[in-house]
């Protein structure tokens, strides 16, 4: 099992590219989710998903969108990059059981200049 | 809304020092569930421990050691007898119920155990 899986590992954007981040998870889990980290922040939720086909908003979704359109992956989506979206991107996926833990990916690490 | 304060940003100790990282969580959810990750200076999150609103009772697991009282509010985590391997930022997370188990983070504590 390869658990959470994200792509690519590190990127460098120019202000106002576009770019996909792949999160894919191997263990049925029915809900996913993407955070983003920033020094003294902690993490903080985008977007997050309940099942095939659905999405919903978390704490920080502007400038972001995601699409699930297969329940084992979860793509997160910057149609403009801005400088303030540097950060370190991390995919969690979790079974749905109320309670028990998320598993996360390895994290990607976005520089937007 | 749901807050985790983790009010201590740096911690430095000695090898073989005890360390207690705070944790102190505001939630309106009666039943609700918290959660202690570990990020080595690697990158990634490693799970540690979780514990429901209904079972106060404190758990150990090897050197590491976890209180959680209700009545403050409070879920601290305990590591004795430090040592370098330890050396990380621990975040302490909340997820109330009927939320898709979103985590609420606090901001992490880096700990950083010296020779």
């Amino acid at each position: 099992n390869a658990g959470v899986t994200q792509t690519p590992k590190f990127r460098v954007l120019k202000t106002g590219q576009s770019m996909t981040l792949l999160c894919a998870q191997d263990m049925n889990h029915e809900y996913m989710y993407w955070y983003r980290q920033d020094p003294g922040m902690g993490l903080r939720l985008i977007h997050y998903s309940v099942g095939e086909g659905t999405t919903a908003k978390g704490e920080v979704p502007d400038g972001y969108n995601v699409s699930r359109l297969k329940k084992q992956n979860f793509l997160l989506g910057l149609e403009s990059a801005a400088p303030s979206q540097t950060s370190v991107y991390f995919c969690a996926s979790h079974d749905g059981g109320l309670g028990n833990e998320q598993f996360f990916g390895p994290g990607t690490r976005l520089t937007v200049l | 809304a749901q807050k985790v304060t983790q009010a201590q940003t740096e911690i430095s100790v000695v090898e073989k020092e005890d360390v207690t990282l705070d944790c102190v969580y505001e939630t309106r959810d009666t039943t609700y569930y918290l959660f202690w990750y570990k990020q080595p200076p690697s990158g990634e999150l490693v799970f540690l421990i979780r514990r429901n609103s209904f079972d106060e009772q404190n758990e150990i697991s090897g050197r590491y050691s976890w209180n959680f009282q209700k009545s403050t509010s409070s879920f601290n985590f305990t590591i004795t007898a430090s040592q370098v391997v330890d050396s990380a930022v621990y975040f302490c997370a909340l997820s109330g119920s009927g939320t898709a188990s979103k985590l609420t983070f606090g901001t992490g504590t880096r700990l950083q155990v010296t020779l």
